[in-house]
């Protein structure tokens, strides 16, 4: 069955330090991967997604950058956090055939910026 | 372009009494439409779709949700709403034109008081 694995679930981080979140999907194979971002349980914000490896298309211009290295793993990033970074990340992926699977999320990171 | 809109930020119900969680959508071509849940510090939860068929849709925990195209209208619904029914609720609508990403509304929190 297929799977996906988000982590940490919660993260502490000062100002101005690197950030690495991880998302990884068993199970299935050329997924697409998606990051969103979540700011006071509200809406959804779509930062990033990827349809292949090494493939990424950015949604809003941000501090925030994605990479794809291998075809089950997409890597949330960022050189230096901002306060306004602050916000719980969801990880998901969907098989090419969107109508039948819809999205599957991961549990979420709730990352806060000190 | 498409678009979906969430017109109501908060629904409240009494324990018992049927839910409506309202959605509409704005898409070019064949809607394909989904409802999701969120729980607090989790990430979202497929419930039900609507790709082609029956315009009533069953899904899960007891949701249906029905189709309208003449309103463009995808309403969720449940005939006896339970305290645990209480979460944030997503629509969302496919774009076609890209990458078939799913567009997300901007939720409503329904909340059921015993």
């Amino acid at each position: 069955s297929q799977t996906i694995h988000q982590w940490p679930a919660t993260l502490v981080q000062p100002v101005g330090s690197p950030l690495s979140l991880e998302c990884t999907v068993e199970g299935t194979s050329n997924p697409n991967l998606y990051w969103y971002r979540q700011a006071a349980g509200r809406g959804l914000q779509l930062l990033f997604y990827s349809v292949g490896i090494g493939q990424i298309s950015s949604e809003v211009p941000q501090n925030l950058s994605a990479s794809r290295p291998q075809d089950r793993q997409f890597i949330l990033s960022s050189k230096k956090l901002l306060l306004s970074d602050s916000g719980f990340y969801l990880c998901a992926w969907r098989t090419p055939t969107v109508q039948l699977y819809g999205y599957t999320f991961g549990s979420g990171t709730r990352l806060t910026v000190v | 372009a498409q678009s979906v809109a969430q017109p109501e930020d908060q629904v409240n119900v009494a324990e018992g009494n049927p839910l409506t969680v309202k959605c509409t959508y704005s898409v070019s071509g064949n809607p394909y439409l989904f409802w999701y849940v969120q729980y607090p510090n989790r990430g979202l939860q497929f419930l039900l779709k609507y790709i082609t068929g029956d315009n009533l849709v069953k899904g899960s925990y007891g949701f249906e949700a029905e189709f309208n195209k003449s309103q463009t209208s995808f309403h969720l619904k449940k005939p006896s709403a339970l305290v645990s029914d209480s979460a944030l609720y997503f629509c969302a609508v496919r774009a076609k034109l890209v990458a078939n990403n799913l567009f997300f509304g901007t939720g409503t929190r329904l909340t059921v008081i015993p």
